[in-house]
């Protein structure tokens, strides 16, 4: 069975400093995985994704994530905060066999001025 | 690309009565996803499409829930008999099989309220 824990449903940090947005998965098998942004009353926008290759990817917004197998995570980060990354914040697991995504309990993230 | 359209976005019910929802996925995309997302909660899987053929179904689809894709394009999600715990957003999603590592497309969601 697949899994994704979000560590954190609210995460608070200052405007310019550093964003860090945790996810650790559980799957019996290589995952696919992914990062998603909801802004209020809107659907889930992709960040970005990891299949197969490097494991360090890089999504819209200035957003990357690193996959660590060893680690069993897909953290999400930003150097610097801006206002706009006000939002909740979704890791998502699939397999490249499955059909479904699971996804996490979100990461509600506010950026203080 | 229009993107997937969610109709109606907002949709309060009394309880018992039934509600209808429907969702036109990306053109090309022959997938289509339905997901509910409660308050504080990520989206949970409720049943997929490919083309017209229901594939898969959640247990949480209970038999009051049913969803429709007769011509492999628009779906449509009905809930009969609602009840106040159907509360929720009603997310649809697709994609184009075979490109799954590409994620879904969401749409905007139809936040249902049974009062």
């Amino acid at each position: 069975a697949q899994s994704v824990t979000q560590l954190g449903s609210h995460v608070s940090v200052s405007e310019g400093a550093l964003v860090l947005l945790r996810c650790n998965y559980s799957s019996s098998v290589p995952p696919y995985l992914f990062w998603y942004v909801q802004y209020p009353n809107q659907g889930l926008q992709l960040l970005l994704k990891y299949t197969t290759g490097a494991t360090l990817v890089k999504g819209i917004n200035g957003f990357e994530a690193e996959f660590k197998k060893s680690e069993t995570s897909f953290h999400l980060t930003k150097p610097s905060a801006h206002m706009s990354d006000a939002a909740e914040y979704f890791c998502a697991v699939t397999l490249h066999t499955g059909n479904q995504f699971y996804f996490g309990t979100g990461t509600s993230l506010t950026v203080i001025p | 690309d229009t993107g997937v359209s969610q109709d109606p976005r907002h949709k309060i019910t009394k309880r018992g009565q039934n509600v209808t929802f429907r969702c036109d996925p990306i053109s090309e995309h022959n997938r289509l996803y339905w997901y509910r997302q409660t308050l504080g909660q990520g989206p949970e899987f409720l049943t997929y499409f490919q083309n017209e053929a229901q594939l898969e179904k959640s247990r949480l689809l209970s038999d009051r829930f049913s969803a429709e894709r007769p011509k492999g394009s628009f779906s449509t999600l009905e809930i009969q008999r609602t009840e106040q715990g159907d509360s929720a957003m009603y997310l649809c999603a697709s994609s184009l099989e075979g490109y799954r590592g590409r994620g879904y497309t969401f749409g905007s969601g139809t936040r249902l309220t049974v009062v």
